[in-house]
């Protein structure tokens, strides 16, 4: 079974360039997260979707970032423009939210994003 | 969701047991506690989780305090694989909800 797939793996942009990262879920995953890790910390949640809606985006800087999940499936995450302080890895995970599962997520490798 | 107290580091020899602790005092009596690790250049991945009794699976133990104020994940037998870092998460759902603290790195000698 694949897992959670990511891309790019690492992306260097200049500052206050545009950039994106794209996530493709566990098939029949129903929630998928996205979040921010850096240096020496443990993963931030920034969004996270149960299907198509964004059900918890308190921490998003909606300023600058945006997330969308078309069809349910996968996602894609947008810095406009990137600051200096974006360098970080980006995460991607999904779980299968059942009313009686246990909602394990499931991590992709995550996009090592670097703003010279 | 309940605070955190976990060691920054610890270390271990290949082939041992290791017991990596735990204190969550503020743990609410629904409160699910989970392990996840996240091994070098990786994403986090699951590796246990309980509620009030012990659990065994494949990877490791989770063994909880009767009082639930702490619980400690056990590795019966560390392989070199098993150098990561470990995060100990209580939360009030099932999962999908996580928020990580710093956790245990984790440094297996060979």
């Amino acid at each position: 079974e694949a897992g959670v797939v990511q891309s790019p793996r690492y992306k260097i942009i200049e500052k206050k360039q545009p950039v994106a990262f794209w996530c493709n879920p566990i098939s029949g995953h129903n929630t998928l997260y996205w979040y921010l890790q850096n240096l020496g910390q443990g993963p931030e949640l920034l969004i996270r979707y149960e299907n198509e809606e964004a059900v918890d985006d308190s921490q998003l800087p909606k300023d600058r970032f945006s997330a969308e999940r078309l069809k349910g499936v996968d996602s894609t995450l947008k810095i406009q423009p990137a600051e200096l302080g974006d360098s970080a890895v980006y995460l991607c995970a999904s779980s299968y939210a059942g009313s009686r599962s246990y909602n394990e997520q499931f991590f992709g490798p995550g996009t090592r994003l670097t703003v010279l | 969701d309940a605070k955190t107290t976990q060691p920054n580091s610890m270390e271990s020899n290949e082939e041992e047991p290791v017991h990596l602790p735990c204190n969550h005092s503020t743990i609410s009596g629904t409160d699910y506690i989970h392990w996840y690790r996240q091994l070098p250049s990786q994403g986090p991945e699951y590796v246990i989780h309980g509620l009030t009794s012990n659990v065994n699976n494949r990877m490791a133990s989770l063994a909880i305090a009767e009082d639930r104020k702490s619980s400690t994940l056990i590795l019966h037998r560390a392989t070199l694989r098993d150098a990561a870092v470990y995060y100990c998460i209580p939360t009030r759902n099932a999962g999908n909800m996580l928020t990580f603290g710093g956790g245990t790195r984790l440094m297996v000698k060979p």
